[in-house]
């Protein structure tokens, strides 16, 4: 079955360095990959999505990459803030057509 | 434009009760999805419509979880009996057509089963 998984369920950076959530998937049919940010007490956010037949796309200080060969997916951060202190998740979706999270990586901005 | 309305933010009940968590989508979006996110993990679909019909409900767990959206826009989504293992957050999410890959999620109904 689909599962999309994530290396590190934590990540804490110094504030003004750049971030690097990643993110391993399983179907290699999936087609568009999507990140969400998911602060405290509130729904996950949209970043920045992809498409299967990308390998990067950016965003304001966000860029996401893909590796298809590996099957492997990560968001970059730039100048982390501290707004950015969320929980990441990425999502596939793939022959269901339906969205699968990760379990999500707690991103800590630290002073 | 408006986001997703959801209430009641916060529920506490005892197991065996029953709860009724309530969604209100961004105007105009024909697609809704219900999703159960348990405390440390990602969000797990449990069912998806397209205006009043059921797109997908296969993990869904019928014996206890009902959801419905008669007029296309409003949803509701009901456990009855609930059980210790339902304490979570359920969130709402729309998107404009079945196609559409961003979804727009609620704040969410946390709930707490005693």
């Amino acid at each position: 079955g689909e599962s999309v998984g994530l290396h590190l369920p934590t990540l804490s950076v110094q504030e003004g360095d750049n971030s690097i959530i990643n993110c391993a998937y399983s179907n290699s049919a999936s087609d568009y990959f999507i990140w969400y940010k998911q602060e405290s007490g509130k729904g996950p956010q949209f970043i920045i999505d992809i498409r299967s037949n990308m390998d990067k796309r950016q965003g304001q200080r966000v860029t996401v990459l893909l590796n298809k060969t590996v099957k492997h997916l990560s968001l970059q951060i730039a100048a982390t803030q501290p707004g950015d202190s969320a929980v990441y998740f990425c999502a596939e979706k793939g022959s269901a057509r339906q969205l699968t999270f990760g379990s999500g990586t707690q991103l800590t901005v630290l002073p | 434009e408006a986001g997703v309305a959801q209430s009641p933010r916060y529920k506490i009940i005892e197991k065996r009760q029953s709860v009724a968590f309530w969604c209100n989508p961004i105007s105009g979006h024909a697609t809704l999805y219900w999703y159960q996110q348990i405390l440390g993990q990602g969000p797990k679909l449990l069912i998806q419509f397209q205006n009043n019909g059921v797109v997908d409900d296969s993990q869904l767990p019928k014996d206890r979880f009902s959801a419905e959206r008669l007029k296309g826009v409003d949803s509701t989504l009901k456990i009855q009996p609930a059980k210790l293992e339902d304490s979570a957050v359920y969130l709402c999410a729309t998107a404009s057509t079945s196609g559409a890959n961003v979804l727009t999620f609620g704040a969410g109904s946390r709930l707490t089963v005693l």
